[in-house]
């Protein structure tokens, strides 16, 4: 069964309008971390934002937020103000902590998304 | 400003020829990673390492493909022949195995193998 789960494949978004990429994930651990990373056409990856498991508030970074529901189990990015800039693939990967030393992530298949001027 | 690098950027090569990649790690990172993504496949874990030493390499074909760090500044990947199904972006990235331990990827070498 899929760990994480992107459901969009792709998104349009008109500039300046706030945006939601959606982020679904499956775990039993009650300790793990949550990350989203840009790869735009030029194919660099960056990381844009982190959330724990633990942590109470949502995380935010500049225009970027992570709507956290744990309850639900979902991590959804929420772009504000979206600018040209942002037209990329998103990347939502998930880390589980009870694995002892191993570090590494599950990764979703992304979702592209595409601002429109 | 701290990054990852990789080289070569792009590489094409002959099917059989031995392709090595190389990565330097963030500078105080201790875990690194090898991905490949492909189109078809997406983002695929293939090795990592933690204090230069193996962590995980069970998403890499062994038969051909081996991944080593000589020392903390140095990761390297190298495929033995290569095929043309290798064809694909290959991925480096270093995270600091602790708080957050965000991996931070380096620019990525494109292999094509004709």
């Amino acid at each position: 069964a899929q760990k994480i789960t992107q459901t969009q494949p792709g998104m349009f978004v008109q500039e300046k309008e706030a945006v939601t990429l959606d982020c679904t994930y499956d775990t039993s651990d009650q300790s793990y971390g949550l990350f989203w990373y840009k790869q735009p056409s030029s194919g660099e990856m960056i990381f844009l934002i982190y959330q724990g498991s633990y942590d109470e508030q949502n995380a935010t970074e500049g225009r970027y937020s992570l709507n956290f529901q744990k309850a639900r189990k979902s991590a959804n990015l929420v772009i504000s103000a979206s600018q040209l800039g942002d037209s990329a693939m998103y990347f939502c990967a998930m880390r589980e902590d009870n694995a002892g030393n191993n570090r590494k992530l599950i990764w979703g298949l992304g979702t592209s998304l595409a601002v429109n001027p | 400003d701290a990054r990852v690098t990789q080289t070569p950027r792009h590489k094409v090569t002959e099917m059989g020829q031995e392709v090595t990649m190389r990565c330097q790690p963030i500078l105080g990172h201790n875990t690194v990673f090898w991905y490949r993504q492909t189109m078809m496949q997406g983002l695929e874990l293939l090795a990592y390492f933690r204090n230069r030493a193996p962590l995980d390499d069970s998403g890499m074909p062994k038969d051909r493909f081996s991944a080593e760090m000589p020392d903390a500044t140095l990761a390297t990947l190298k495929i033995q022949p290569s095929e043309p199904r290798d064809s694909a972006v290959y991925f480096c990235a270093s995270g600091p195995s602790q708080g957050a331990d965000t991996q931070y990827f380096g620019p990525g070498t494109r292999l094509t193998v004709l």
